[in-house]
């Protein structure tokens, strides 16, 4: 089966502009997961979906920041008035189930989307 | 303190020898423990994830967990130059319905020398 996928893999955009960033994860795959790493850095958690509810928003760093999740399954990461401290690797993941459904949360990344803000 | 941490590195050895990375974290709720590999320029992919006090093995790969010392390694044996790369430490909280979060360490760097 196929892994996660995302689109664009690379995106160069200028700073004001709007980007929307597509995941299409693993098929039967019932949570999904933004994260972002900017250079050097660590993985940074932006959103949880569980089937199309976002219970987990904590990460957004803003509100030009938005996610949703359609059929449950295929998320759009949409960047309003983008900034050039937005530029960064965006990967998504997702898993089967979550712990409240008795896994223990295996997470799979796609290849990412490197966003880059001029 | 950050909720996970790792020596970033880098960390050489020798082809063929162990390699042994630690992480240690703060949450002591932590219920689920990851290793991540991540060659450069890709994403991160998951070798291992523990969830017991104690040793699992997969292959050359042992993981490690110590709750009490909220403590968790990744040994790799006859380390190949393959083996390359960073590795993230990642913890899940989990807990209530909605927690399902990782969090991560920034990696550790390894390089094995041929």
């Amino acid at each position: 089966g196929a892994g996660v996928s995302q689109s664009p893999s690379n995106k160069v955009t200028e700073k004001g502009k709007d980007v929307e960033l597509r995941c299409d994860p693993i098929s039967g795959h019932t949570a999904l997961y933004w994260y972002r790493q900017s250079l050097g850095q660590g993985l940074e958690f932006l959103i949880y979906f569980q089937g199309n509810s976002a219970p987990d928003k904590s990460g957004l760093p803003s509100d030009r920041f938005s996610a949703e999740r359609t059929g449950g399954s295929v998320s759009t990461l949409t960047i309003q008035r983008t900034q050039q401290e937005d530029s960064a690797v965006y990967l998504c993941a997702s898993s089967w189930a979550t712990l409240a459904g008795g896994s223990y949360n295996e997470q799979f990344f796609g290849p990412g989307t490197r966003l880059t803000v001029l | 303190q950050k909720e996970v941490e790792q020596n970033s590195g880098p960390l050489s050895v020798p082809e063929g020898a162990i390699a042994s990375l630690n992480c240690t974290y703060s949450d002591r709720g932590s219920q689920s423990f990851f290793w991540y590999r991540q060659y450069s320029g890709k994403s991160p992919e998951l070798i291992m994830f523990i969830y017991s006090n104690g040793d699992k093995e997969d292959g050359r790969f042992t993981a490690q967990l110590n709750k009490a010392s909220q403590y968790v390694s990744l040994l790799i044996r006859d380390s190949q130059p393959s083996d390359s790369a960073t590795y993230l430490c990642a913890v899940n909280i989990g807990g209530d319905f909605g927690n399902e979060k990782l969090t991560f360490g920034t990696g550790t760097r390894l390089t094995i020398i041929p």
